[in-house]
């Protein structure tokens, strides 16, 4: 089975600093593909970021970072010197081949100016 | 990235009338669409999955009688609710895929109150 964990449920913090959302996987595959999206208050899926199981370079777009480590089966993701715009929940989410994409419970980002 | 665009973004409907949602690729053949719903500051659970010309498979749980998919177009996916409840009120979110693509891109959503 399939499973994404995402542990924080909501973070606050003050705008400028750096915040890490933690993303934990489970699944028997090899071949697999990680995701992050961002839900602002609007409700629309804006996607981030995806990863195959085979690329564990990390990623960097302008204030966002993501570290994958497959040895932990983790897929974090970082943002630097936050802005209020960046407030939304965070999603991540699996995905064997063409299947259904499996969602972890999402990270309630607020960022306080 | 493609345009998925679903209508309406939000709808109130009286309890025991049905409700259509339309969800549509703009520029690109979608082969296969999904539906989710989302409760309240919950995650996002597949109801099913829609391939073009063919019946939609269901997640376990989720009434097939209740919630009607049809997606009879490569560019179109239509989920109706029927006889809505108050318990059907949700965030209904539908992304569309092409075949062997690996990107499935998301709709606005659709939030539907049931009174």
């Amino acid at each position: 089975a399939q499973k994404v964990t995402q542990a924080q449920t909501e973070i606050s913090v003050v705008e400028k600093e750096d915040v890490t959302l933690d993303c934990v996987y489970e699944t028997r595959d090899t071949t697999y593909y990680l995701f992050w999206y961002k839900q602002p208050p609007s409700g629309e899926l804006v996607f981030l970021i995806r990863r195959n199981s085979f690329d564990e370079q990390n990623e960097i777009s302008g204030r966002y970072s993501w570290n994958f480590q497959k040895s932990t089966s983790s897929f974090n993701f970082t943002i630097t010197a936050s802005q209020v715009v960046d407030s939304a929940v965070y999603f991540c989410a699996l995905r064997r081949g063409a299947q259904k994409l499996v969602f972890g419970q999402g990270t309630r980002l607020t960022i306080n100016p | 990235g493609a345009v998925v665009s679903q209508h309406p973004s939000r709808v109130i409907c009286k309890s025991g009338t049905s409700v259509k949602i339309e969800c549509r690729s703009l520029d690109f053949q979608a082969t296969t669409m999904f539906w989710y719903r989302q409760f309240p500051k919950q995650s996002l659970m597949l109801m099913a999955t829609s391939n073009e010309g063919s019946k939609a498979t269901y997640e376990q749980g989720v009434e097939k009688d209740k919630f009607l998919i049809n997606h009879a177009s490569l560019t179109l996916s239509t989920l109706t609710v029927t006889s809505a409840h108050p318990e059907d009120s949700s965030f209904y979110i539908c992304s569309a895929r092409v075949l062997f693509e690996r990107e499935a891109f998301f709709g606005q959503g659709t939030r539907l109150t049931v009174v």
